[in-house]
């Protein structure tokens, strides 16, 4: 089977550091996406792990562990533009579709 | 910018009736794939293409949905007797495919579709 968790929702202040946390557990693994999505927007494309450890870009860190199915998202120095939902996907192995979790929705209070 | 596009963007059937949504993938890109997302949920995989074979059809597909790949460029999905049930926004992706697939799928806009 195939199981992604999310939390639903997450709240944090701007100018703040948010951790965003993924649990997987799937029959394929292929590496692991993280995507943004603003509401009634389509997913843009954050980061990507495929082996274990950090990947940094710019305000966005991922982080993967393949042994615990666990990765997170980092946001540093949060902005409001950063409220939007993000989504976490683990690309199947034999097709390279995305499995995604349902979400995380970030609201950043000034 | 020549992303992926999408038409329509948005969709008002009445139950019952035929619907069908483009998806142009960035150009030669030979991967892409069709999701459906419903409010409050991540994107659902329903089929993908390499080129114009289709290669993968998820069990979300029922037979009222269909979807083609003519040419290998553009894609169709075409939805039958609509129900209620399928007002969702419906996203199109590609990759190059050059790398077995090992590669970022870049989303289009999405169609949304309400079925009344």
């Amino acid at each position: 089977g195939q199981n992604i968790d999310q939390p639903t929702e997450m709240t944090a202040t701007e100018g703040a550091i948010v951790q965003i946390n993924c649990t997987y557990q799937t029959s394929g693994f292929n590496g692991l996406f993280w995507y943004q999505q603003h509401a009634g927007e389509a997913p843009t494309f954050l980061s990507y792990n495929v082996l274990d450890g950090l990947e940094e870009k710019g305000r966005f860190s991922s982080f993967l562990s393949r042994s615990k199915g666990y990765s997170y998202l980092l946001l540093k120095e949060l902005q409001m533009k950063d409220s939007a939902s993000y989504l976490c996907a683990v690309r199947d192995v034999a097709t390279n579709k995305l499995i995604f979790g349902t979400g995380t929705l970030l609201a950043v209070q000034p | 910018d020549t992303g992926v596009s999408q038409d329509p963007r948005h969709k008002i059937t009445k139950r019952g009736q035929n619907v069908t949504f483009r998806c142009d993938p960035i150009s030669e890109h030979n991967r892409l794939y069709w999701y459906r997302q419903t409010l409050g949920q991540g994107p659902e995989f329903l089929t993908y293409f390499q080129n114009e074979a289709q290669l993968e059809k998820s069990r979300l597909l029922s037979d009222r949905f269909s979807a083609e790949r003519p040419k290998g460029s553009f894609s169709t999905l075409e939805i039958q007797r609509t129900e209620q049930g399928d007002s969702a926004m419906y996203l199109c992706a590609s990759t190059h495919g050059r790398n077995r697939g090992l590669e970022t799928q870049y989303f289009g806009p999405g169609t949304r579709l309400l079925v009344l």
